[in-house]
This record gives C-alpha cells, sequence and structure tokens, in this order.
C-alpha cells in the first residue's frame, strides 16, 4: 500500500534559520512529487513539483530534493520568515493515485 | 482565469440528507479529482476522472458519487449525508498526473454534518 509520511509534524524556529522538511513514501515507483503550502483555513498552493526523472527543483529560497531509491524529499527554506509559517504537505503521484502525507505545520518566530 | 472554483464555501446538513458540492475549471484540464481533508491527517482521494465521461474511484468513495458530463465541471454528490463526512473537501485539477502536470486546488468547502 502506497503511503506518505511527513516528520516532524510541527516545527518551530527563529527567523533566519534555514530548515529542512522531511517526506518518506513507499514504493519508489513514482510518477512525480509535489509539495504544498496551505495557509489555516485557505486551499493549498503549489510550491515546487519534482518528476520522476529529476532530484531536485528550486524556486526563491525554495529547494526540493528526490531521492526515489531511498523513498524521500526534503523541501529546504532558506533564511526562514514569519510569512513562511503555514502547513507544508508533501504529495506523491502513484498512476492516477496520489497521496498526501500529513503535513508540517511551520511556525516562524519573529 | 479563475482557476479552480468551489461552491459553497459552507455548508451545514443534516444526517441524511443529499447534496452535490460544484467544482469547475477553465484551465482546460483533462484530470479532475475530489479529496477530502480531515484534522491531523493528509488529503485523501475520494473520486477521480481523466476526461469527460470516465470517472474512476480513490481511496475513500464510499458514500460520494461523481459524473463528468463537460471538461469544465465535476460535481460531488452526497447521496445521504453521515456525521463521518463532516469534513473539508478540495476539487483539484490538472492536465493530467504524470511527468510535469501540476495540480491546482480549488478554495474548498467546509461541510458539517449533524
Amino acid at each position: 500500500k502506497q503511503e506518505v509520511t511527513q516528520i516532524p509534524a510541527a516545527l518551530s524556529v527563529p527567523e533566519g534559520e534555514n530548515l529542512v522538511l522531511n517526506c518518506s513514501f513507499t514504493d519508489s515507483a513514482i510518477y512525480n512529487l509535489q509539495w504544498f503550502r496551505q495557509d489555516p483555513g485557505k486551499g493549498l498552493t503549489s510550491l515546487l513539483l519534482i518528476q520522476s526523472s529529476q532530484r531536485e527543483q528550486t524556486s526563491g529560497r525554495l529547494n526540493a530534493s528526490l531521492d526515489k531509491s531511498s523513498g524521500r524529499s526534503t523541501l529546504y527554506i532558506a533564511a526562514s520568515q514569519p510569512g513562511d509559517s503555514a502547513t507544508y504537505l508533501c504529495a506523491v503521484n502513484w498512476d492516477n493515485d496520489m497521496r498526501f502525507g500529513a503535513g508540517t505545520r511551520l511556525t516562524v518566530k519573529p | 482565469n479563475a482557476g479552480v472554483t468551489q461552491t459553497p464555501k459552507f455548508q451545514v446538513l443534516k444526517t441524511g440528507q443529499s447534496m452535490t458540492l460544484q467544482c469547475a475549471q477553465d484551465m482546460n484540464h483533462e484530470y479532475m479529482s475530489w479529496y477530502r481533508q480531515d484534522p491531523g491527517m493528509g488529503l485523501r482521494l475520494i473520486h477521480y476522472s481523466v476526461g469527460a465521461g470516465i470517472t474512476d474511484q480513490g481511496e475513500v468513495p464510499n458514500g460520494y458519487n461523481v459524473s463528468r458530463s463537460t471538461t469544465e465541471d465535476f460535481p460531488l454528490r452526497l447521496l445521504s449525508a453521515a456525521p463521518s463526512q463532516t469534513s473539508v473537501y478540495f476539487c483539484a485539477s490538472s492536465y493530467g498526473l504524470g511527468g510535469g502536470y501540476e495540480q491546482y486546488f480549488g478554495p474548498g468547502t467546509r461541510l458539517t454534518v449533524t
């Protein structure tokens, strides 16, 4: 059964820190992996998508990596800001079956 | 481009009532899907469609029906609402699920069943 796990469930850091969010998944035969941001009471905003053939993607202060063989992805956030506070969700796609992790709730303190 | 729109934003139902959650997209996406999000859990796939006239079940389909008569619309029907269906429902669309196709999400419908 395909499963996605995110650790930690919650993270609190002071402003300016670099941080890493983790996502692990069963079954390495994925189509792609997508990282989302969700603000309280809102929908999901796509941050980065990594295709199966790629190792990483970057957008601004965000960098996502993918290691299919070990079933892991990381989302690196550089120089965190209070505006980065949100829940970050990892979603893995296996052939029309997209599974989400439960998310990491990030708080960046001024 | 309005993107993915969902109506209503909030809904309260009594047990046993039926209703339809609406979802529409204006991006000409073939793939559309419905998820539910419960506290402490990730989103779970209810039903999806790979094009007009084609639908299939996801991880948690029981108690829900879908149909796809046009590319733009993908309504979700609750046949007989139960308290266990209290959740936030998200609709999503994309050109496909493989490769570099991003999924775009609507703002969600918050449903309470009493």
